[in-house]
């Protein structure tokens, strides 16, 4: 069964802290994205990645970076992680289609932090 | 720019009703469009597409038609069960060779039994 396995459903970290969320897919996609979920806001994207070591800012990259080392593997991190980044984390990733084509993401289960 | 709007929520049905959530969007040249389903506790998971106009995408009893004319992409489903109580969140990507995808904010719909 094909996946997206981000590492941790819950986490709790305090302001100030470096926070590093992991997303690891297993479908060899070339591309990978990452979104926040909030109540009322829907999905909104902080950055993506078409390919290794390249990278994109979303609409909302303020107070985030990424790295993408290796093709299976997209790393979100806040920097110094403040209150206004308690929300719920997505990870995506999809291939690219033939001729353009869209296929459709394949979502990871969320990450819920809770910076205090 | 380009954007999705969808009907506000909660949407309260009992079980067997027919469901329709609006979904109406904006955007430059033929975007593709998607319907997209989270159950509590879960990621989203790709419900249906479309990705030309006309097109009806459909999946376990919804579908949806991509009506160019009125810009919109309803999602319906004739006979609703408890197991449908979800958050449905349409979305576009907006032509080919782009990856990127607007969401719309998401539509809460509960089934009673």
């Amino acid at each position: 069964d094909v996946k997206v396995t981000q590492s941790s459903r819950y986490l709790v970290k305090r302001t100030g802290e470096k926070v590093f969320l992991e997303c690891v897919q297993d479908m060899d996609h070339e591309n990978m994205f990452w979104y926040r979920q909030d109540p009322g806001l829907g999905l909104r994207l902080i950055y993506f990645s078409y390919d290794v070591k390249m990278k994109e800012k979303g609409d909302i990259p303020e107070g985030y970076s990424v790295s993408r080392e290796k093709k299976e593997r997209f790393s979100l991190i806040l920097e110094s992680a403040s209150t206004n980044q308690t929300s719920m984390y997505l990870c995506a990733s999809s291939p690219t289609g033939t001729g353009g084509q869209n296929y459709g993401y394949t979502f990871g289960s969320g990450t819920r932090l809770t910076v205090v | 720019g380009n954007s999705v709007t969808q009907m506000e929520g909660p949407v309260t049905l009992s079980e067997e009703a027919f469901l329709t959530i609006n979904c109406t969007y904006t955007a430059t040249g033929y975007p593709s469009l998607f319907w997209y389903v989270q159950y509590p506790g879960e990621g989203l998971q790709l419900l249906l597409k479309a990705t030309k106009a006309d097109d009806k995408g459909s999946n376990k009893g919804f579908e949806a038609t991509y009506r160019k004319e009125t810009t919109s992409f309803h999602l319906e489903k004739g006979s609703v069960q408890v197991s449908d109580s979800a958050v449905y969140f349409c979305a576009l990507s907006a032509g080919s060779g782009t990856y990127k995808y607007i969401f719309g904010t998401g539509t809460r719909l509960k089934v009673l039994a």
